[in-house]
C-alpha cells in the first residue's frame, strides 16, 4: 500500500494563506483524497475531498495535479482557531468492495498572532 | 449535528484486564471504522464493518483484539488481555457507505492507559 507523506509542521500568521502538500506517489485510479482537521482531545473532522483538478468549499480548496501523485490543501486566510493537525487520507479501493484507508503522518499547523 | 458517540472517554486499567470500548455510529450510517492513534504510529485503521459485517480487520492484532457490531446502533472493540503497548487513543468513525469518496465522521475517542 502506498504511504502518504506530509510536512511535520508549519507555522503561519493570522490572515495568511496556508498551503499543505501531501505526497501519494502510488495512488490508484479509483482512490479519492480527503483532508481532515484534528484538534487536541477530539476526533478528526472532515474538511474537503477531491479526485482530480480543483475542489473548493466554504473553508478550503484542494488542488490535485493531473498525475494525482500529490495534493495541496489551501486554507485561504487562517486564524488562530485553525491551529490544529491536518491529515491527508487516501481512500484505497480494494477487492470485493473492501477498502484500505491510509492516513498521512499529519501536519501540525500553528497560527501565530 | 449528528455525532458518533464513544464511551468511555478515558480508561485506566492494569495489564491483563479486559477492556471494552463502545461506539454509537450516526443513525443511518452503514459503515463503522475503528482506528488507533499513537504518537509513534499516527492513525492506524484497525477494522471496519459494513452493514454490521466485518469487511476488514487486517490491521488488528487477532490474538487479543476483537471487534463486533451486536446491532446497528452499537459497535464494540475489546482487548483481552490488555498490555501496556495497547495504550493509545481509540477512535470510532462511521460513514454512509464506506466508499473511498465518502467522508468519515469520527467520535472523540477513548483514551486508554494500560499500567
Amino acid at each position: 500500500l502506498a504511504k502518504t507523506t506530509q510536512p511535520i509542521s508549519m507555522d503561519s500568521y493570522e490572515g495568511q494563506e496556508v498551503n499543505i502538500t501531501c505526497s501519494h506517489n502510488n495512488i490508484a485510479t479509483n482512490d479519492y483524497i480527503t483532508w481532515y482537521q484534528q484538534f487536541p482531545s477530539q476526533g478528526p473532522r472532515f474538511i474537503i475531498q477531491g479526485y482530480k483538478t480543483k475542489v473548493t468549499n466554504e473553508v478550503a480548496s484542494l488542488f490535485i495535479p493531473a498525475d494525482r501523485k500529490s495534493s495541496t490543501l489551501s486554507l485561504p486566510r487562517v486564524s488562530l482557531s485553525d491551529t490544529a493537525v491536518y491529515y491527508c487520507l487516501v481512500g484505497r479501493g480494494g477487492t470485493s468492495g473492501t477498502y484500505k484507508y491510509i492516513f498521512g503522518t499529519g501536519t501540525r499547523l500553528k497560527v501565530l498572532a | 449535528d449528528a455525532r458518533v458517540t464513544q464511551t468511555p472517554r478515558h480508561k485506566v486499567t492494569e495489564m491483563g484486564q479486559e477492556v471494552t470500548m463502545r461506539c454509537q455510529p450516526i443513525l443511518g450510517h452503514n459503515t463503522v471504522f475503528w482506528y488507533r492513534q499513537t504518537m509513534m504510529q499516527g492513525l492506524e485503521l484497525l477494522a471496519y464493518f459494513r452493514n454490521r459485517a466485518p469487511l476488514d480487520d487486517s490491521g488488528m492484532p487477532k490474538d487479543r483484539f476483537s471487534a463486533e457490531m451486536p446491532d446497528a446502533t452499537l459497535a464494540t472493540l475489546k482487548i483481552q488481555p490488555s498490555e501496556p503497548r495497547d495504550s493509545a487513543v481509540y477512535f470510532c468513525a462511521s460513514g454512509p457507505t464506506g466508499d473511498g469518496n465518502q467522508p468519515q465522521h469520527f467520535g472523540d475517542g477513548t483514551r486508554l492507559s494500560i499500567l
